[in-house]
């Protein structure tokens, strides 16, 4: 089945720090998000991008589908931004999720 | 509000009992789904359904069961033949199930732990 990796497993900052996120996939998809897990566990939709770049706030993200990644963009970062970030694909019926980037931000 | 309820929040089983953990939805999605969250892993699918009275096993299906008797509910039971049950349940929904452009929307979780 299709492999989603996530790089890199762990990362640390300072607050007003910038930071990018990876996603690497083993096959071609037809759907990708990127999720927020915050450190109550609720799973917070940022993006639905399966091809091109799209922006909210502070958050970006591009996804070059015939290269199979995504990267998720993160600026001026802030300690409410910790917490696990994850990406999904589906390919078919089911959504795989990688096994996401712990995202931790000092004031 | 609009949105995924599950209940309970936390859950603590003894060995050898079922449990059920409950999940609704107001959005008027057709599809729902539970998966399993391990400390420091992604999230795995246990069931899904696509419609009411439908549903289908996941990649970690063996040891849960499910139903989905109205297009709100699909509660999850937790039988006594699963071998590792503590772990982060979530459930979520979703408009269609096939369509590519499918966004899954999360409820809050419910922490199930085995004494």
């Amino acid at each position: 089945g299709i492999q989603v990796e996530q790089s890199p497993p762990d990362l640390i900052l300072q607050e007003g720090a910038n930071s990018t996120l990876r996603c690497n996939f083993s096959d071609s998809v037809n759907n990708l998000q990127w999720f927020h897990q915050n450190p109550w566990g609720q799973l917070i939709n940022l993006f639905y991008i399966p091809s091109g770049t799209k922006q909210n706030g502070r958050l970006s993200a591009t996804t070059v589908a015939t290269e199979r990644y995504s990267l998720l963009y993160i600026s001026s970062s802030q300690t409410t931004d910790s917490g696990v970030y994850f990406c999904a694909v589906k390919a078919g019926t089911a959504l795989i999720f990688g096994k996401g980037t712990t995202l931790s931000v000092s004031s | 509000d609009g949105g995924i309820t599950q209940s309970p929040k936390y859950l603590f089983r003894k060995e050898g009992q079922n449990v059920t953990l409950s999940c609704e939805q107001n959005l008027n999605h057709d599809a729902m789904y539970w998966y399993r969250q391990d400390p420091g892993q992604g999230l795995r699918l246990i069931y899904y359904s696509q419609i009411v009275n439908d549903f289908q096993k996941g990649d970690i299906a063996e040891g849960y069961s499910v139903s989905r008797e109205k297009k709100e509910s699909f509660p999850l039971t937790v039988t006594s033949a699963q071998k590792n049950p503590t772990a982060f349940y979530l459930c979520a929904s979703s408009k269609r199930h096939q369509t590519s452009t499918d966004t899954q929307y999360f409820g809050p979780g419910t922490r199930l732990t085995v004494l």
